[in-house]
């Protein structure tokens, strides 16, 4: 099994374009979310999805929209990026009580 | 809302000296407790995790957790780091809110352990 597995691991962007960041992962968990991780903040839940076509707002999510079409696809759409949206991405699925984190995606918005 | 807070947001010791890394929660529910660290340009491992019974519980790499309810706290402890322990490490809380089971993180603490 690869696990979670994420890209791009690395993104520049200019202010106000979009971009879609990718996470997948092969063990069928229905549970699948997305955290930011900033320096002294810890990871911050974006959003979250509980199985295909159900997703539900965390912590943070204006300037984030997400889909979940497949078990195995929970892409995180960055509509017009700002600087504060500079961070890192961790994408994390879960079984009963596990969560399984992602590579992460740094991303640096100008 | 719930929270967790973790006491330390930088912690510096040498090799061979003992850790206890402060957590507490704000939740009056049923919690599960997890500990994960974040090694140098890696994504989050589980360290440990607590769900019921003994409220001591052994992880990975000779870390421990204590669970006090009455404090809710979960700290985590090792009686002698390694340089390798290096690290950063997040205390999470799984609460049951709006219907799902959601995992909150603390700010996490930052371990410099020196030679």
């Amino acid at each position: 099994n690869a696990g979670v597995t994420q890209t791009p691991k690395f993104q520049v962007l200019k202010t106000g374009q979009s971009m879609t960041l990718q996470c997948a992962q092969d063990m069928n968990h229905e549970y699948m979310s997305w955290y930011r991780q900033d320096p002294g903040m810890g990871l911050r839940l974006i959003h979250y999805s509980v199985g295909a076509g159900i997703t539900d707002q965390g912590e943070v999510p204006n300037g984030y929209n997400v889909s979940r079409s497949t078990t195995e696809d929970f892409p995180l759409r960055l509509l017009s990026a700002a600087p504060s949206q500079t961070s890192v991405y961790f994408c994390a699925s879960s079984y009963s009580n596990e969560q399984f984190f992602g590579p992460g995606t740094r991303l640096t918005v100008l | 809302a719930q929270s967790v807070s973790q006491h330390n947001h930088h912690v510096i010791l040498s090799e061979a000296a003992s850790l206890e890394l402060g957590c507490n929660y704000s939740y009056g529910g049923t919690v599960n407790l997890f500990w994960y660290v974040q090694y140098p340009g890696q994504h989050l491992q589980l360290l440990l995790k607590y769900f019921s019974g003994d409220p001591l519980v052994k992880g990975i790499k000779g870390f421990e957790a204590e669970f006090i309810k009455s404090k809710f706290s979960f700290n985590l402890r090792k009686p002698s780091v390694q340089w390798s322990d290096t690290a950063e490490y997040f205390c999470a809380v799984k609460v049951f809110s709006g219907g799902y089971n959601k995992l909150i993180f603390g700010a996490g603490t930052r371990l410099a352990v020196h030679p």
